[in-house]
């Protein structure tokens, strides 16, 4: 079975509005990152929160770890047109191991 | 740019040919990655390769033969493919792996599609 599964899998908001995408995952991680992909092209890292920390921030992103419910969530604000993407979360074991990644939410912003 | 480079972009082949799909990394790591994205599934890892040496086969099917000849370059050689191979696949390297911080960095893929 998947370790990150995100939800929704689809999400479509209109510019200057928040998106937030959650992901789960079912097994203890050393850490969490959050990647972006356009569509048909590689993905771009944004994001990695250890499973020591709670709460990181980078620009417009804001990410959160719950470990005790074994969950993530990417908070986008102030959408833009430009961050139409599939985003995806990735866990990463104890161990370093098994690099992970979930389904993905695809995320529309209208302009 | 992300530093890792694959081409071809974009390949066509049918189930008899063999070809072969290359990736570079210009960022000094030591890991390296071959991940298969199908529509609508997610991405799933192929092999790893960790200072050259391969530490990560998922049950890979025996038509994909992976190379690494140095720690900068990694092929993925093709041969008598099935329809359902058709894909994105997606190259990626990383400090090294197995790290507890290891974040990855994608190349912009090859679309494959097998007739």
């Amino acid at each position: 079975s998947q370790q990150g599964e995100e939800d929704p899998q689809a999400l479509s908001i209109q510019e200057g509005e928040n998106a937030t995408m959650n992901c789960s995952y079912k097994t203890s991680i050393n850490n969490l990152q959050w990647y972006r992909q356009n569509s048909g092209r590689g993905l771009v890292h944004l994001i990695l929160i250890r499973s020591n920390e709670r709460e990181k921030h980078s620009g417009r992103l804001r990410v959160t770890l719950d470990t005790s419910k074994k969950s993530s969530s990417l908070l986008i604000t102030a959408s833009r047109a430009a961050d139409t993407a599939s985003y995806f979360c990735a866990t990463v074991d104890n161990y370093g191991q098994n690099f992970v990644f979930g389904p993905g939410t695809r995320l529309s912003v209208l302009p | 740019e992300t530093g890792v480079t694959q081409t071809p972009r974009h390949l066509v082949m049918g189930m008899t040919n063999k070809k072969s799909l290359k990736c570079e990394q210009h960022l000094g790591h030591n890991a390296m990655y071959w991940y298969k994205q199908s529509a609508k599934k997610p991405l799933e890892l192929m092999f790893v390769y960790n200072f050259k040496e391969q530490t990560e086969n998922n049950s890979v099917p025996s038509r994909f033969s992976p190379e690494c000849p140095n720690s900068s370059h990694l092929f993925l050689h093709l041969h008598t493919l099935q329809p359902e191979d058709s894909a994105l696949y997606l190259c990626a390297s990383s400090p090294q792996a197995g790290g507890h911080y290891n974040e990855q960095f994608f190349g912009p893929g090859t679309r494959l599609t097998v007739l």
